[in-house]
């Protein structure tokens, strides 16, 4: 079955780049996706790439995807305080018409 | 445009009990998705409405339950709770289908079930 992989933890410090891996298994998976979660709030969508691109930029943030590793990353840039939250990878699971989520990030950012 | 909206925030039940959430997604997104999160289990899919047709399910017992409404708001139940139940509720809209658009999510039900 499909299965998103995360590492559990990540910290840096403020004004550093900041990378979040993940792998996933699904290689019909249309969308791949990066979610946000601060404590006690739902998931804010923060990026996301179609599986026919290698990058995305969007400000601060930049997205890798390799395809033929299955290998997905979120680099931010000059990571602020406010950045510390739980990051998600999800894939669509294009079978069902829903998202399979990694454990997520947890992303600690020192001043 | 107002982000997808989950009333109530918070609910606290008693085992037994049976509970209603309610979802309205952002305005012209006409599919409805339902997850539950848990600290052990993580983000799991519960299910997922369109044009009031439930087409998918996840792997939850049939005490779980879903329906959407013409105007695409929707509504999950859950009854004979048990303590296990307590979770984040959340439930996420897209434009389209799921496998075309992205999933946009609302800030969630806390349910703590005693």
């Amino acid at each position: 079955g499909e299965d998103v992989e995360q590492s559990l933890f990540l910290s840096v410090r403020e004004g550093d780049s900041s990378v979040i891996n993940c792998t996933y298994t699904d290689s019909s998976s249309t969308y791949l996706y990066w979610y946000k979660q601060e404590p006690g709030a739902g998931l804010q969508l923060l990026t996301y790439i179609f599986s026919n691109m290698d990058m995305k930029q969007d400000q601060r943030l930049t997205v890798l995807l390799n395809k033929k590793d299955k290998h997905l990353s979120l680099r931010i840039a000059d990571t602020q305080t406010g950045d510390s939250a739980i990051y998600f990878c999800a894939e669509v699971d294009t079978g069902r018409r829903a998202l399979t989520f990694g454990s997520g990030t947890r992303l600690q950012v020192q001043p | 445009k107002a982000g997808v909206t989950q009333t109530p925030r918070y609910l606290i039940k008693t085992r037994g009990q049976q509970v209603t959430l309610s979802c309205s997604p952002i305005s012209g997104h006409r599919s409805v998705s339902w997850y539950q999160q848990t600290p052990g289990q993580g983000l799991q899919f519960l299910f997922e409405y369109f044009s009031e047709t439930q087409r998918n399910k996840g792997n939850f017992p049939g005490r779980f339950s879903g329906r959407q409404f013409s105007n695409s708001r929707s509504e999950m139940n859950v009854s004979t709770l048990e303590l296990g139940d307590s979770a984040l509720y959340l439930c996420a809209s897209s434009q389209l289908d799921p496998d075309d658009s992205p999933l946009h999510f609302g800030n969630g039900t806390r349910l703590t079930v005693t």
